[in-house]
This record gives structure tokens, C-alpha cells and sequence, in this order.
């Protein structure tokens, strides 16, 4: 079975400051996927990322940086100089290739970001 | 141009009801999903089509029946509605069922079972 926790539920943080939102999964699958979503208040479903077991390498897109590693089974999303527009739910998602179920994207519960001025 | 989009976006409706809701996506793809997302943001699938098969069926009550008339479209009836189905429902879509690609998401439909 997969699983993905997520054990911040909600985090506050001043404009400007650094966050980490911290992802943690489990699987059996050898090649698996990796996702981060992000939830405005508007409610619509944003991709910000995906990463595949085999790629260990931190990526950087802008303020937002991820770090994988796979021997502690984490991906975690850091936004460097938050902003107000950052305020969001922001979920973690888990996808193995094996096919049938296997194939959904499980998701963390979710970490609430607010960024306040 | 939308890529996924959902029809109605808001639902509110009386116990016992059936009611419908309708997704349909112009990226392509060939598979989509039916996702629930409760009142305390949880996200969870219900259903997976791919190329209008069948694939993934969580464990949904019957009341809920997808339907996939073609690859483009997947829509939900949901029969007898509960309280309990108050949520939000995403529509999704990806390239392919087997492909890492990413999904991508309707704007919801928020469903108020009164």
C-alpha cells in the first residue's frame, strides 16, 4: 500500500521568511512518482512539480526548491522569501507505475500555508 | 481554453436526489479520474477511465456510477445522495494510465447535500 503523511497540518509564517513543507511516503514500488500540488483559496488543483524515483537531484524553479531523498523516503518543498500569493493548501502526492490502483495519485493530507504581511 | 472543466461548478440538492456531474477535457489524453475531497481537504480517487475502460474503482458506494461516453468525457451520477456526499469532486486527467505524467485538474464542483 502507498502512503504519503504529511505532518505539518497548517504553518504561519511572515512575508519574506523561508518555509519548508515537509513530505514523507511509503511504497513497495521501485519506480514510483513523486508530486506537489498546490490549493489556492480559489480552490483549483496547481502542479508545481514531479519527480521520479530514479532522480535524486534537487530541483530549483524560481523561490521554490525540493529536496528528494530517498533513503529517509522524503520530498520536501521549500519556498525561499515567501509571499502573500503563497498562501495555500499545498499536498504531496504518490504514484506507482505497476499498473491498475497503483496508477492514482495518493495525497498527503495537505499542509495549510498561510503568509501573512 | 479550459482544459478540464466541470460542470456545474456549485450542486445543492436534497437527500434522496440523484443528481450528475459532468467532466470534460480538450488536452487529449487518454485517461481521467474522478477524485473526492472531503471538508477537511482530503483527497482521495474514486474512479479511473482509461480510454473509456474502467481501471481504477475504489471502494465507492454503488450509489455512484461513472459514466465515459468517449475518452474526452467522464461523468459521475450519483444516486440517492447522502449528506455524507458533501464535497468537492475533481475531475482529472493524464496523457495515459501508464505514463508518469502529471494529472491535471478541474476547477471542482462543490456539492451541498441538504
Amino acid at each position: 500500500a502507498q502512503k504519503v503523511t504529511q505532518a505539518q497540518t497548517e504553518i504561519s509564517v511572515v512575508e519574506k521568511e523561508d518555509v519548508t513543507l515537509d513530505c514523507v511516503y511509503e511504497t513497495r514500488d521501485t519506480t514510483y512518482y513523486l508530486f506537489w500540488y498546490k490549493q489556492p483559496p480559489s480552490g483549483e488543483l496547481v502542479f508545481l512539480i514531479r519527480r521520479n524515483s530514479f532522480d535524486e537531484q534537487n530541483e530549483i524553479s524560481g523561490r521554490y526548491s525540493w529536496n528528494f531523498q530517498k533513503s529517509t523516503s522524503s520530498f520536501n518543498f521549500t519556498i525561499t522569501a515567501s509571499q502573500v500569493v503563497d498562501s495555500a493548501v499545498y499536498f504531496c502526492a504518490l504514484r506507482g507505475v505497476s499498473g491498475g490502483s497503483n496508477y492514482k495519485l495518493t495525497f498527503g493530507k495537505g499542509t495549510l500555508l498561510t503568509v501573512n504581511p | 481554453d479550459t482544459a478540464v472543466s466541470q460542470t456545474p461548478k456549485y450542486l445543492v440538492t436534497q437527500m434522496g436526489n440523484d443528481k450528475s456531474i459532468k467532466c470534460e477535457q480538450n488536452l487529449g489524453h487518454d485517461t481521467m479520474y474522478w477524485y473526492k475531497q472531503d471538508s477537511k481537504k482530503f483527497l482521495k480517487i474514486m474512479f479511473s477511465y482509461n480510454n473509456k475502460e474502467l481501471i481504477i474503482n475504489e471502494t465507492v458506494p454503488n450509489r455512484f456510477s461513472p459514466k465515459s461516453p468517449d475518452k474526452a468525457h467522464l461523468n459521475l451520477h450519483i444516486n440517492s445522495l447522502e449528506l455524507g456526499d458533501s464535497a468537492v469532486y475533481f475531475c482529472a486527467s493524464s496523457a495515459t494510465a501508464g505514463s508518469p505524467n502529471e494529472q491535471f485538474f478541474g476547477p471542482g464542483t462543490r456539492l451541498t447535500v441538504l
